[in-house]
């Protein structure tokens, strides 16, 4: 089936700083690659998302590329804030399919 | 106002009963979804439908039973066949006449096995 790594688990950075998380798939094609923030206790939410005919996109301080060749899709958040914090889940639906694949999830961490 | 409504926010179970968690939505969305949520483990996918009256089995379906009788509604049942269903449960919807549309998800539901 379809498995999606999502690396590191967990990221801390400090104020200012840039992070980057990054996705990988192997065993599916797809042409949709969102990104989700879930704030603590809340639901998550799309932040950004990108399709397979684009190589990059960018919206304000963040930014997300796709690499299908090489099968991984990376964001990118410049100038980090404190309210950045919230754990950050990449997906990609397979081709052919309603339905959304999300890797495990990274706990972003930023510190004043 | 719109949007996708999951009851109860708490729900507790003694084990060997079933339990039937809501999931509402007034987005007019085609596309639901049942996603389980475990610490370190990501979102995973336990059913999803496309339309009404159909549904299909997701990763870790096991345990589980939904339905789909009506357009705004997916209720997911979680039986006691299910070997470790405490975790946090998030219903989400989306359209379905295009392939690569926003899912919106639901406030979520923390089951709790006592």
């Amino acid at each position: 089936g379809e498995n999606v790594e999502q690396h590191p688990s967990t990221l801390s950075v400090q104020e200012g700083d840039s992070a980057v998380i990054k996705c990988t798939y192997s065993d599916s094609a797809s042409n949709y690659f969102p990104w989700y923030k879930q704030e603590l206790g809340k639901r998550p939410q799309l932040i950004i998302d990108i399709r397979s005919n684009v190589g990059e996109k960018k919206d304000q301080r963040i930014a997300v590329t796709l690499n299908k060749t090489a099968k991984h899709f990376s964001l990118h958040i410049t100038e980090t804030q404190p309210e950045d914090s919230a754990v950050y889940f990449c997906a990609l639906r397979p081709l052919g399919f309603q339905k959304l694949v999300f890797g495990t999830g990274t706990r972003l961490l930023v510190s004043p | 106002d719109g949007g996708i409504t999951q009851s109860p926010k708490y729900l507790f179970r003694k084990e060997g009963q079933n339990v039937t968690l809501s999931c509402e939505q007034n987005l007019n969305h085609d596309a639901m979804y049942w996603y389980r949520q475990d610490p370190g483990q990501g979102l995973r996918l336990i059913y999803y439908s496309q339309i009404v009256n159909d549904f299909q089995k997701g990763d870790i379906a096991e345990g589980y039973s939904v339905s789909r009788e009506k357009k705004e509604s997916f209720p997911l049942t979680v039986t006691s066949a299910q070997k470790n269903p405490t975790a946090f449960y998030l219903c989400a919807s989306a359209r379905a006449d295009h392939m690569n549309t926003e899912a919106f998800f639901g406030q979520g539901t923390r089951l709790t096995v006592v």
